[in-house]
């Protein structure tokens, strides 16, 4: 079975801090995707990211940068100088083979509160 | 503008009433999904199609039916069956027909439903 696990419910930071959202998954297939998506207040998800499970190279983009270690499971995200802006509900994916590459398995998110 | 178009954004009915949501994008993507979003938790897959004339359930479809008779469209009913259908509604699209490289999900902005 697939599972995605984001253990912090929800953070509070003050501008221009780092955060970091932890994700941690399960899954016994050997290919496989991770995804980052971004939920504001407005409802509307945001994709961010996509990695597959052969690439474990760190990435940055601008301010965020996501961090995929298979010998722990787990695909990090960290928000560099967070602004007010960033606050939303942030939801980690997981897609393989057995379950179909299209079928995404969501944690339950991370809520982030940036104050000024 | 290409994207995907949920109506209507806020929709009350009563109880034991059936209502039809509607999804449309126009992407060009041949999949489309339904999720559910309860308070605190994740999306959970309803119903999917990765192609026109055919569907497949999710985890949690009992109550829901769907059709897919357009490219472009993915109406969803949620039926007097559904016990608890007070939620958040989210549709999306994917470009691939299960090709890895083409499975990051695109989402609308939702249709929240309440029954009273």
């Amino acid at each position: 079975a697939q599972k995605v696990t984001q253990a912090q419910t929800e953070i509070s930071v003050v501008e221009k801090e780092d955060v970091t959202l932890d994700c941690v998954y399960e899954t016994r297939d050997t290919t496989y995707y991770l995804f980052w998506y971004k939920q504001p207040p407005s409802g509307e998800l945001v994709f961010l990211i996509r990695r597959n499970s052969f690439d474990e190279q760190n990435e940055i983009s601008g301010r965020y940068s996501w961090n995929f270690q298979k010998s722990t499971s787990s695909f990090n995200f960290t928000i560099t100088a967070s602004q007010v802006v960033d606050s939303a509900v942030y939801f980690c994916a997981l897609s393989g083979m057995n379950t179909g590459f299209q079928k995404l398995v969501f944690g339950t998110g991370t809520r982030l509160l940036v104050s000024p | 503008d290409g994207g995907i178009t949920q109506s209507p954004k806020y929709l009350f009915r009563k109880e034991g009433q059936n209502v039809t949501l509607s999804c449309e994008q126009n992407l060009n993507h041949d999949a489309m999904y339904w999720y559910r979003q309860d308070p605190g938790q994740g999306l959970r897959l309803i119903y999917y199609s990765q192609i026109v004339n055919d569907f497949q359930k999710g985890d949690i479809a009992e109550g829901y039916s769907v059709s897919r008779e357009k490219k472009e469209s993915f109406p969803l009913t949620v039926t007097s069956a559904q016990k608890n259908p007070t939620a958040f509604y989210l549709c999306a699209s994917s470009r691939g027909r299960d090709r890895r490289m083409d499975n990051e999900q695109f989402f609308g902005p939702g249709t929240r439903l309440t029954v009273l």
